[in-house]
């Protein structure tokens, strides 16, 4: 079985900073795909971005990259220029690529809680 | 957010009590998931449907079953609640089969609260 751990329960940065949060992972799979998700206090998951394991290159959204290492099973987010409404609670996500029945089942990490100083 | 309902948003209950949980979604979308959050656990699946009348157990299924009768539906049942089951609840779907690393859509969750 696939596991997700994410060894800082709590981070913190100061606005505008850059931050990088921890992922690692453990599959006996070759193919398969990453996810950062973040929770605000409102409670409703956002998904922040995704990597394919086949890919080399590391995904980028705005303010938001990965640092994938695929022989290392790591896969950290960094968090450019933070701003206050990042706060929130960061989940990080595998999923198998061969997915039974059809069915994405995600497996989460434990969980960040970064806070933004101002 | 793939137009994903979940009903009620919060409830407390007695343990021992039968508890139903319902998640709605207005997308056509195929698969519907069940995930429970935990401090220090992050979101787990208890059960999943790949279709009307095909349903799945997940990770921590223990105690909980489900039913879905049509694709806008998957309840979640708790027969007997136990405090253990507190927890908060989201409903999530998906699309279709795996051809890429498709989004998964989340409701906005239910917080139960079991005493």
């Amino acid at each position: 079985a696939q596991t997700v751990t994410q060894s800082q329960p709590e981070m913190s940065v100061q606005e505008a900073e850059t931050v990088t949060l921890s992922c690692t992972y453990d599959t006996s799979e070759s193919d398969y795909y990453l996810f950062w998700y973040k929770q605000p206090p409102s409670r409703q998951m956002i998904l922040v971005i995704r990597q394919e394991a086949y890919k080399q290159q590391n995904a980028t959204e705005n303010r938001f990259s990965v640092n994938f290492q695929k022989a290392a099973k790591s896969f950290s987010l960094k968090i450019s220029d933070s701003q206050l409404g990042d706060a929130a609670m960061y989940f990080c996500a595998y999923r198998s690529a061969r997915p039974v029945q059809g069915a994405q089942k995600l497996v989460f990490g434990q969980g960040t809680r970064l806070t933004i100083n101002p | 957010d793939a137009g994903i309902t979940q009903s009620p948003r919060h409830k407390v209950t007695e343990t021992g009590t039968p508890v139903t949980l319902r998640c709605h979604q207005t997308e056509n979308h195929r698969y519907m998931y069940w995930y429970r959050q935990d401090p220090g656990h992050g979101l787990r699946l208890i059960h999943y449907s790949y279709g009307v009348k095909d349903t799945d157990k997940g990770e921590v299924s223990d105690g909980y079953s489900v039913s879905r009768s049509k694709t806008e539906d998957f309840l979640l049942t708790l027969e007997s609640a136990t405090s253990s089951q507190t927890s908060v609840y989201f409903c999530a779907t998906t699309h279709r089969a795996s051809g890429g690393p498709n989004e998964q859509f989340f409701g906005p969750g239910t917080r139960l609260t079991v005493l």
